[in-house]
């Protein structure tokens, strides 16, 4: 079973402040690494697909970047806005099937 | 184009009875996916579906917990006869491919076992 990881759990950040956090996984038999946002009472939803080393995707204020070697992605959010606030979500597929493994996720309250 | 569709949104039962939870994926997708979050725990992986076939069910228990994703009409989560421990929201997930292609869910299912 992949294992994927992220940190910090939780995170309270200003409104304006830019942040980052982060996702682990495991190195090896490396497939892609996903990225999504799941706000309060709505359904997870994409915001990244990275697959090669040194990938790095932009959405608006939103930034990730992909270092499979050292198995880790970080994803950014320049500017900070309430409407930030939410889950982050990384996933990996694993397995024959290639069924996603999400970490934990990290708990994003942007202050106004 | 809708996006998945999963009913109920709200489902109590009583322990021992029957719980059905359904799930049409985006049109076109062909791949489900059945996700369950236990009270403060992540998105776990139970099933996987294409039409008419189990690809993997891993992640599902052995006992009382069936999926299908027949020809025509929406995947079915089956969970008999209901334990306390069941309670947890169960998302439905689809993607018109397996592997890196992005998954799209559905609002989930927040089953209560009274």
């Amino acid at each position: 079973i992949l294992n994927v990881e992220q940190s910090p759990q939780s995170l309270h950040v200003q409104e304006g402040d830019s942040t980052n956090f982060t996702c682990s996984f495991p190195s090896s038999n490396f497939y892609a690494l996903h990225w999504y946002r799941w706000e309060t009472a709505k359904s997870p939803e994409a915001l990244f697909v990275m697959t090669l080393n040194g990938d790095e995707k932009k959405k608006g204020r939103i930034s990730a970047t992909l270092n499979t070697k050292e198995g880790y992605s970080y994803l950014y959010i320049k500017g900070s806005q309430p409407e930030d606030s939410a889950t982050y979500l990384c996933a990996s597929p694993s397995g024959s099937a290639r069924q996603l493994t999400f970490g934990s996720g990290t708990q994003l309250t942007v202050l106004p | 184009n809708a996006g998945v569709m999963q009913n109920p949104r709200h489902l109590v039962r009583r322990r021992g009875q029957e719980a059905r939870l359904r799930c049409s994926p985006v049109k076109g997708h062909s791949h489900v996916y059945w996700y369950r979050q236990l009270p403060e725990e992540g998105l776990k992986f139970m099933v996987y579906l294409q039409k008419e076939n189990i690809i993997d069910e891993s992640g599902m228990p052995k006992e009382r917990f069936s999926a299908e994703f027949p020809k025509e009409g929406p995947s079915i989560l089956r969970i008999q006869q209901v334990v306390r421990g069941d309670s947890a929201a169960y998302f439905c997930a689809s993607s018109p491919d397996r592997g890196a292609e992005k998954l799209f869910f559905g609002s989930g299912t927040q089953l209560s076992v009274l």
